[in-house]
């Protein structure tokens, strides 16, 4: 398919240890964003990607979580230490430019913290 | 805090029944836009608005924004079954958007 692809879909973890979420974006798209969405909550913005530039990660709620990209193309979530109330659908989206209009949503990664 | 407030929450209406979902902020966006999301999917986008007092349709859907670019409303006339989602309101400045809570619609057959 063409669209953003997501995995695991889904991930059950114990508290404490680490996760990585990975993202496949729209090929050609160079703008990339990671997005959490918690139970009765809209989606909460972690971080963008834009081609080349350094990325905004004014989103991430603690120093537990990172994101990388790859080449431009495939991103990587990841979050240390993990704790319950990281429990969430964490969401990825990609835009062929840095646009708000453009964002073309994955299914998401359901992650549970016991 | 919610940037963005939604309601109602929950909504469960008749099939040929008409609904209204709200979207009120107190800061000014560029655009806002309209997504809805069905269980286990990322949320698909039904519409930008950009220009205070905009009014667009799409079918049987309609979605105005306010005059001073802080608040919408999406309007669905005669409701079916497939209208039944998580619709939610994100208003965007550049790149970055805020999203509300959502509202659970259910259209029952």
């Amino acid at each position: 398919g063409a669209g953003v692809s997501q995995s695991p879909s889904n991930k059950v973890t114990e508290k404490g240890k680490d996760v990585e979420l990975r993202c496949d974006p729209i090929s050609g798209h160079t703008a990339l964003y990671w997005y959490r969405q918690s139970l009765g909550q809209g989606l909460e913005f972690l971080i963008y990607f834009q081609g080349n530039s350094a990325p905004d990660k004014s989103g991430l709620p603690s120093d537990r979580f990172s994101a990388e990209r790859t080449g431009g193309s495939v991103s990587t979530l990841t979050i240390q230490r993990t704790q319950q109330e990281d429990s969430a659908v964490y969401l990825c989206a990609s835009s062929l430019v840095a646009s708000p209009d453009t964002q073309y949503f994955g299914p998401g990664t359901r992650l549970t913290v016991l | 805090t919610q940037l963005l407030e939604q309601s109602p929450q929950f909504l469960s209406i008749q099939e040929g029944e008409n609904l209204t979902v709200y979207c009120n902020s107190s800061s000014v966006f560029s655009s806002l836009q309209w997504y809805r999301q069905e269980p286990g999917e990322g949320p698909v986008l039904l519409v930008t608005v950009v220009t205070g007092g905009e009014v667009k349709k799409l079918k049987r859907l309609t979605f105005q924004f306010g005059d001073a670019r802080k608040d919408s409303s999406l309007h669905i006339t005669a409701a079916q079954p497939g209208d039944t989602g998580l619709y939610l309101c994100a208003g965007a400045n550049d790149y970055k958007l805020s999203f509300g809570a959502g509202t659970t619609v259910t259209v029952r057959a």
